[in-house]
């Protein structure tokens, strides 16, 4: 089966900077996603990327993918505090395999 | 898009009892799966929910411990038997629509088995 893997597997900035976490998987896609999750709660689909793409953006989100490198990027610029979440990349044809995640904090 | 709702949000059980969790779709789906993440952990798939028939279980997850029901394109529960405390855990049904890659998920139901 596929499995995602974040990195850093936590991270801490100040409100304003930019966070990136990584993803890296082992098998071919036809697509990745990216969640957040707040505190325990249910999953919040950010985006999707096709493997045919290489960047896709919505709002401050940024998102890259190298399928070259089995490797994909999440970029939050100008974070807020309420940013503050564990973020998720996962692959899978008809079911999701999901890596570890990152714990990002964001400090006001 | 799908808004998934479950129930109950979260309880509190005693080991040895059961616990049922409802999920209701507000459109009609064609995959429904149930995920477990342990305390800490990322999400593990349990199974995917098939309507009118058996649920299709992934390796280390088995019918007896999970019973799963989905009678409808809209609904399906999930029932944790014999819990143990080992059992804690958030339980998160997710849909994917006809045609569609995006797959969503409920809010989650929070089990704390004593």
């Amino acid at each position: 089966s596929q499995q995602g893997e974040e990195d850093p597997q936590a991270l801490s900035i100040q409100e304003g900077e930019n966070a990136t976490m990584n993803c890296s998987y082992k098998t071919s896609i036809n697509n990745l996603q990216w969640y957040r999750q707040n505190s325990g709660r249910g999953l919040v689909h950010l985006i999707l990327i096709r493997s045919n793409e290489r960047e896709k953006h919505s709002g401050r989100l940024r998102v890259t993918l190298d399928t070259s490198k089995k490797s994909s990027s999440l970029l939050i610029t100008a974070s807020r505090a309420a940013d503050t979440a564990s973020y998720f990349c996962a692959t899978g044809r008809s079911t999701l395999t999901f890596g570890k995640g990152t714990m990002l904090l964001v400090s006001p | 898009s799908a808004v998934i709702s479950q129930k109950p949000s979260r309880d509190i059980c005693q080991r040895g009892t059961s616990l049922t969790i409802q999920c209701q779709v507000d459109s009609q789906v064609t995959m429904m799966f149930w995920y477990r993440q342990q305390p800490g952990q990322s999400l593990t798939l349990i199974a995917t929910a098939n309507q009118g028939s058996e649920a299709t279980y992934e390796s280390g997850f088995v019918i007896d411990k999970f019973p799963i029901s989905r009678p409808n394109l809209t609904f399906s529960t999930l029932t944790v038997s014999n819990l143990s405390p080992e059992d804690s855990s958030i339980y998160l049904c997710s849909a994917r629509t006809g045609g569609e890659e995006t797959q969503y998920f409920g809010p989650g139901t929070r089990l704390l088995v004593l």
